[in-house]
């Protein structure tokens, strides 16, 4: 099946620092891509949509200067947590969706996630 | 918006069957998935459901009622290893394509 991937796996930063996490689809065109955020013992949060070559679709709450998205090509979208506080630490997901290559277009593929501790 | 509700936890023994339910409200619904996620991992893919009725993969099959916003996983021969959360997703359409709202989870132990 298609592959995503996630750069880092984990990453602990200090408070007020801001940190960059890619997403990659391997073997297929993402037209589009997911960023996820979830905390210990809860479910999948969406933060984010993003499609190639356009602005990123927040959802509610989510502040759109702080959790920076750029999805500049077909395979890669990066996520940057801008002045990260304690409170970001949190495991962050990304998944895309394509129809090209091995990709099924109603599927989304998760990459194996990051995990963002701040200190 | 979306609602989706399963329930928290269930127990289970080794070898056994267990039926996960999700209910769901949507206005816009464009299929659920099922999704097997292990603790510090990310979810990976079980079953998608767009038309009512049964879809049966292995010891997986999942089964949908779209007029009863309902469905549910049935998980056969319960293995250790089946131990994990089990995340009920639907998909709705945006302007942006498929966007997944998740469940809470179900978190599943299998006892021997």
């Amino acid at each position: 099946g298609a592959v995503v991937s996630q750069h880092p796996s984990w990453v602990i930063c200090k408070s007020g620092t801001s940190v960059k996490i890619e997403c990659r689809s391997l073997d297929f065109q993402a037209t589009t891509m997911f960023w996820y955020r979830q905390f210990p013992k809860q479910s999948l949060m969406l933060m984010a949509t993003s499609n190639e070559g356009s602005k990123a679709t927040y959802e509610q709450g989510v502040e759109k200067d702080k959790f920076l998205i750029n999805h500049a090509s077909l395979t890669l979208s990066t996520l940057t947590v801008t002045s990260a506080h304690p409170e970001d630490s949190s495991f962050y997901i990304c998944s895309a969706t394509g129809t090209s290559g091995s990709a099924i277009s109603y599927e989304q593929y998760f990459g194996p996630g990051t995990r963002l501790t701040v200190t | 918006g979306q609602n989706i509700d399963q329930p928290t936890e269930m127990t289970a023994t080794e070898g056994a069957i267990v039926q996960i339910n999700c209910t769901y409200q949507t206005s816009g619904f464009n299929g659920l998935f099922w999704y097997q996620q292990h603790a510090g991992e990310a979810p990976t893919f079980l079953s998608y459901n767009v038309l009512d009725g049964l879809e049966e993969k292995g010891r997986f099959s999942s089964f949908l009622s779209r007029s009863k916003g309902y469905s549910y996983l049935l998980l056969k021969e319960l293995q250790m290893k089946d131990s994990a959360s089990y995340l009920c997703a639907v998909s709705g359409i945006t302007g942006g394509g498929n966007k997944l709202t998740f469940g809470t989870g179900t978190q599943l132990k299998v006892e021997l």
